[in-house]
């Protein structure tokens, strides 16, 4: 069975700096990988989509690359400001059900 | 505006009732989904629909049901068999073509269920 696992939990950064988010899933054979952000109360919104044939995706500050032979996701956060302080989510995709990581809370202090 | 609205945004209800939530999406999606998502985990998938009048149990169904009569609509019933009703439940839609790409899932804004 899928396991994916997000660490850490929580992170506390300061304002301009950049920071990379991890994910990890168990079972390698994955159609895609997905990154989502939370704000709290709310649903998900799509950040970025990654297919298995491909090593990275990039949109605005965010970068997210992904190495399925090792298991793992990166999420690169340029230049961090305040209003990327959310929850962040990925998810894999084996044949057809997303299995999500229980997500990594981020703070960006001003 | 297209997209995936869920109502109501709170939702109370007394032990040992029923309760449905609605879902509703217009991005002409064929497969919808429902999860539950509880404080600090991710989210769980309840059922999901690749297909009007198909629907596939997801890993906690146990509970719940589900129809899927239309394309754009998927509600979902918290019975009064589900221990513990009181969570957070999100409905997501994405294209499906049954191929390996192209399989973005969006989601609606969430349904929060408190049941005493």
């Amino acid at each position: 069975k899928q396991e994916v696992t997000q660490i850490p939990a929580a992170l506390s950064v300061p304002e301009g700096e950049n920071l990379v988010l991890n994910c990890s899933f168990t079972d390698s054979a994955i159609y895609n990988l997905q990154w989502f952000r939370q704000d709290p109360g709310k649903g998900l919104t799509s950040l970025l989509l990654i297919q298995s044939s491909q090593r990275e995706q990039t949109s605005g500050r965010l970068n997210a690359s992904l190495d399925k032979s090792s298991g793992r996701s990166t999420l690169y956060i340029a230049a961090s400001q305040p209003g990327d302080s959310a929850t962040y989510l990925c998810a894999v995709r084996p044949p057809r059900q997303l299995t999500f990581g229980s997500g990594t809370q981020l703070t960006v202090l001003p | 505006d297209g997209g995936i609205t869920q109502s109501p945004k709170y939702l109370f209800r007394k032990e040992g009732q029923n309760v449905t939530l609605s879902c509703e999406q217009n991005l002409n999606h064929d497969a919808m989904y429902w999860y539950r998502q509880d404080p600090g985990q991710g989210l769980r998938l309840i059922y999901y629909s690749q297909i009007v009048n198909d629907f596939q149990k997801g890993d906690i169904a146990e509970g719940y049901s589900v129809s899927r009569e239309k394309k754009e609509s998927f509600p979902l019933t918290v019975t009064s068999a589900q221990k513990n009703p009181t969570a957070f439940y999100l409905c997501a839609s994405s294209r499906d073509r049954g191929g390996t790409t192209d399989y973005e899932q969006y989601f609606g804004p969430g349904t929060r269920l408190t049941v005493t």
